[in-house]
């Protein structure tokens, strides 16, 4: 059974403290592993695929990157506009149609 | 454009009483998904719908129905609602199931007294 762990459950964050997220995975054969970013009462809103250890992506303040058993999302200097819970996934390359086993999320609060 | 709407945004039921979360994606995708959160849990796979005419169980389907009434709508229904489905339900949608990039709706907020 594929499972994604993250840590830590929880981050407090000054304002241009950087930090990273750890999301530890086993799943038989990886397909990809995704971040995804959520507000409170507000759906998931998608931000990176990794497909291959080493390769790494980066969008504003946010960088995630991927080796065989775990992936980072490093956060820079952060902004109060960060606060939110980042979710990681992962889809197997063999099984059902696009199931993604979600962890259950880094809740990022980020203080002026 | 709206991207993915689902309705209600909140409904209380009672024990054994039914009711349909509907679910609308306006961005041509082909594969539809209903996910449930709950508190300290990630989020679980109920049913999905790889294409238009088709759909699947997930992870937690018990107590589930659902229908792909289109390609752009995705209905799921509870049928006799029990404490434990207290829950926010997202509904989900992507170009194609081989992809885990996931366009999600608000969610609807369903607590069962």
């Amino acid at each position: 059974e594929d499972q994604v762990t993250q840590s830590p459950e929880a981050l407090r964050l000054q304002e241009g403290e950087s930090s990273s997220l750890n999301c530890s995975y086993t799943v038989s054969g990886l397909r990809g592993l995704f971040w995804y970013r959520q507000d409170p009462g507000k759906g998931p809103e998608f931000l990176f695929t990794l497909y291959s250890a080493g390769e790494e992506k980066e969008k504003e303040r946010l960088k995630a990157t991927l080796t065989k058993k775990e992936s980072f999302l490093h956060i820079t200097a952060p902004k109060p506009e960060d606060s939110a819970t980042y979710l990681c996934a992962v889809q197997a390359l063999l099984g059902g149609n696009n199931r993604l086993a979600f962890g259950k999320g880094n809740q990022v609060v980020v203080i002026p | 454009n709206a991207g993915v709407t689902q309705t209600p945004k909140f409904q209380v039921l009672k024990t054994g009483q039914s009711m349909t979360l509907q679910c609308a994606q306006d961005m041509n995708h082909n594969s539809m998904y209903w996910y449930r959160q709950d508190p300290g849990m990630g989020l679980r796979l109920i049913y999905y719908s790889a294409s238009e005419g088709t759909t699947d169980k997930g992870e937690v389907p018990n107590g589930y129905n659902v229908s792909r009434l289109n390609k752009r709508e995705f209905s799921l229904r509870l049928e006799s609602a029990a404490p434990s489905q207290t829950s926010v339900y997202f509904c989900a949608s992507t170009i194609t199931g081989v992809t885990g990039e996931l366009f999600f709706g608000e969610g609807s907020r369903l607590t069962v007294l």
